[in-house]
């Protein structure tokens, strides 16, 4: 069975940094691109980011670029999003999810189950 | 940017009654347009990749289809566990984008 589990979420205050993690199973990680999506309370879902296979080509939606970095460890199975000077806006539930990709399924999936990122003072 | 916008934002219907969901594209996201579902407190769900193609155990009643800017989800006939928050989402441009989503309630 295909998981993915979330970690890393929590309280910080403006400013600060805090790095997700994503543990991956059931599924040949490395052959796979992954990604970031966000949902910030009562919201809809907006895309956070995507690394493909190598971890060599990243993409960011322009709400983070800059400030959050993803990346992947192969060896271990596991995505990170490492996120510096959070801003209250960040604060939302973060997904995990297995994709995009150019075979089928074509979609993000499938999904953790997320992490709260709460960015309050 | 290709924006999705989806309508209606609320689809009131009873069970047994047929869902028709808008997904309108700013550009053309054609053939690289899925479908979502979310119930509260649980992560979405693929239903639907590239248009029409159902993913791996989604019933025959959810049903993807359209082109160019122009693309419908139809959930044949409701049943009690469909009720949820549906979303389009686009893979064919970066950055990838999501529709702001119906919410199928019951009436």
């Amino acid at each position: 069975e295909v998981q993915l589990l979330e970690s890393g979420g929590g309280l910080v205050q403006p400013g600060g940094s805090l790095r997700l993690s994503c543990a991956a199973s059931g599924f040949a990680f490395s052959n796979y691109a992954m990604s970031w999506v966000r949902q910030a309370p009562g919201k809809g879902l907006e895309w956070v980011s995507t690394i493909f296979i190598s971890g060599g080509t990243t993409k960011y939606a322009d709400s983070v670029k800059g400030r959050f970095s993803i990346s992947r460890d192969n060896s271990k199975n596991t995505l990170y999003l490492q996120m510096n000077s959070l801003r209250a806006e960040d604060t939302a539930v973060y997904y995990c999810a297995k994709g995009p990709d150019s075979s089928a399924p074509t979609g993000f999936d499938p999904w953790g189950q997320g992490t709260l990122v709460t960015v309050s003072s | 940017e290709i924006v999705l916008t989806q309508s209606p934002a609320t689809l009131s219907l009873s069970p047994g009654e047929r869902a028709t969901l808008s997904c309108r594209a700013s550009q053309s996201a054609s053939p690289y347009l899925a479908w979502y579902q979310q119930k509260p407190g649980q992560p979405p769900r693929l239903l639907i990749y590239d248009v029409s193609n159902r993913a791996t155990g989604i019933p025959a009643r959810f049903t993807g289809s359209g082109s160019g800017t122009d693309f419908t989800l139809t959930i044949s006939s409701l049943e009690p566990e469909d009720f949820a928050v549906y979303y389009c989402q686009q893979r064919g441009n970066w950055p990838l984008t999501f529709g702001g989503g119906t919410k199928v309630e019951i009436k």
